[in-house]
């Protein structure tokens, strides 16, 4: 069975200072990984996804994210954070086969 | 383009009642999934669809059913309300394939009392 792993239900940083939202999975087979943000009262929002390629893919609002494959890892970066930023971020896993499966979330708070 | 559409927006149920929530795409999407966020929680997936005539069961299938006769269309249908269905459902939907990003409905929020 898939899975995905959020380890930090809360993240906090200040505006300017670089984050990570961490994520790992476990699937068999080569994943399709995905970022979403959430804010709100609202549905999710994409942000970057990683199919194959280079390790290092860039997304939306100045996000990247970072794919290792021997630690099954795919963690959520920004430079320089910002208070807009702050909101519900999503990891997820999709197979070959269309089944996806989403981690708890992380909640970023980026304060001034 | 509307993209994804979910009717209705709120409802609250008793229990034991039934009902229907609806979720339209039209970007011509294969790929259809239905998602329920718990306070606080992530998404899981309850159902899902590959193409019309086709579904398949999620992480938490109980107490729901779906059809998908059509490619726009992908119904998810409660029987016997409970308490435990009481959730903000997504509906979600993508192209052609699993390596194409998720575009999501506004969700509804279910109250089941």
């Amino acid at each position: 069975a898939q899975s995905v792993a959020q380890p930090e239900d809360q993240v906090n940083v200040a505006e300017g200072n670089p984050l990570t939202v961490k994520c790992t999975y476990s699937v068999s087979g080569n994943p399709y990984l995905f970022w979403y943000v959430q804010y709100p009262n609202r549905g999710l929002q994409f942000l970057l996804k990683y199919i194959t390629g280079d390790n290092l893919v860039k997304g939306s609002y100045g996000f990247e994210a970072e794919f290792n494959k021997s630690q099954t890892s795919f963690h959520l970066k920004k430079p320089s954070a910002l208070v807009s930023d702050s909101a519900l971020y999503f990891c997820a896993v999709i197979t070959n086969a269309g089944k996806s499966t989403f981690g708890d979330g992380t909640t970023l708070t980026v304060k001034p | 383009n509307a993209g994804v559409t979910q009717t209705p927006k709120f409802r609250i149920l008793k229990i034991g009642q039934s009902m229907t929530l609806q979720c339209a795409q039209d970007m011509n999407h294969n790929y259809m999934y239905w998602y329920r966020q718990d306070p606080g929680m992530g998404l899981k997936l309850i159902y899902y669809s590959v193409g019309a005539g086709i579904t398949d069961k999620g992480e938490v299938p109980n107490g729901y059913n779906v059809s998908r006769s059509t490619t726009e269309d992908f119904p998810l249908r409660l029987e016997l309300a409970a308490p435990s269905q009481t959730s903000v459902y997504f509906c979600a939907s993508t192209t052609r394939g699993p390596n194409e990003k998720l575009f999501f409905g506004s969700g509804t929020q279910l109250s089941v009392l």
